[in-house]
């Protein structure tokens, strides 16, 4: 079946300006996780949703950073006024969410961001 | 920050085995210990996790010490394929607890 996607699998912006990512979650899996990683280090944790609430937001840097998954699937990422250390590679991961189970976390090929 | 220790990297010859190691000496009781792999330009993949029992799946295998304070993964026959960067990990296991990645290790493959 289909894995998780994330569009665009590039940006580039300029530095002040707004942008989204995008994140497909494999159907059904309730748990939606956002990461960034830096060049040459492991992801780091931004926002955990399970189903349309954001469980846990305690990774994201600062209120320019906000992320919403208004129907408990697709999510969105949404970075206001960037900054030129927002460059990274965005990670997004779902899981089954199931109490009692495995938590496997399925990532998407990320969305590599670039701020000039 | 990261709760497990590895080797920044390491050499494995094809077709031989590829053996891992990992520290984790405050893991707590509830905590498994999970690994991932990123190949370049992907997102990390799941591999294994255990609890304290050796663990064993398609990919690889997992042995964990009696006093799972330190575990290793074993790749039986490394192929060209398996050049990533491998992440030793351990966090509980239920829905909601994010994953906390340290450095890793990069493991080459060599012919």
């Amino acid at each position: 079946g289909a894995g998780v996607s994330q569009t665009p699998s590039n940006k580039v912006t300029e530095k002040g300006k707004y942008v989204e990512l995008r994140c497909d979650p494999i159907s059904g899996h309730t748990a939606l996780y956002w990461y960034r990683q830096s060049l040459g280090q492991g992801p780091e944790f931004l926002i955990y949703f399970q189903g349309t609430g954001a469980a846990d937001d305690s990774g994201l840097p600062n209120d320019r950073f906000f992320a919403v998954r208004p129907e408990g699937s697709v999510s969105t990422l949404k970075i206001q006024r960037t900054e030129r250390g927002d460059s990274a590679v965005y990670l997004c991961a779902s899981s089954a969410g199931t109490s009692g189970r495995i938590d496997e976390q399925f990532f998407g090929p990320g969305t590599r961001l670039t701020v000039l | 920050d990261a709760k497990t220790t590895q080797p920044p990297s390491m050499d494995c010859a094809e077709g031989r085995a590829a053996n891992l190691p990992c520290n984790h000496s405050t893991i707590s009781g509830n905590e498994y210990v999970y690994w991932y792999r990123q190949i370049h330009s992907q997102g990390p993949q799941y591999i294994i996790h255990g609890l304290k029992n050796n663990e064993t799946n398609e990919m690889a295998s997992l042995i964990i010490t009696e006093d799972r304070k330190s575990s290793t993964l074993i790749l039986p026959h490394a192929t060209l394929r398996d050049t990533a960067v491998y992440y030793c990990i351990v966090r509980p296991d239920n829905a909601g607890n994010m994953l906390t990645f340290g450095g890793g290790t990069r493991l080459m493959v060599k012919p």
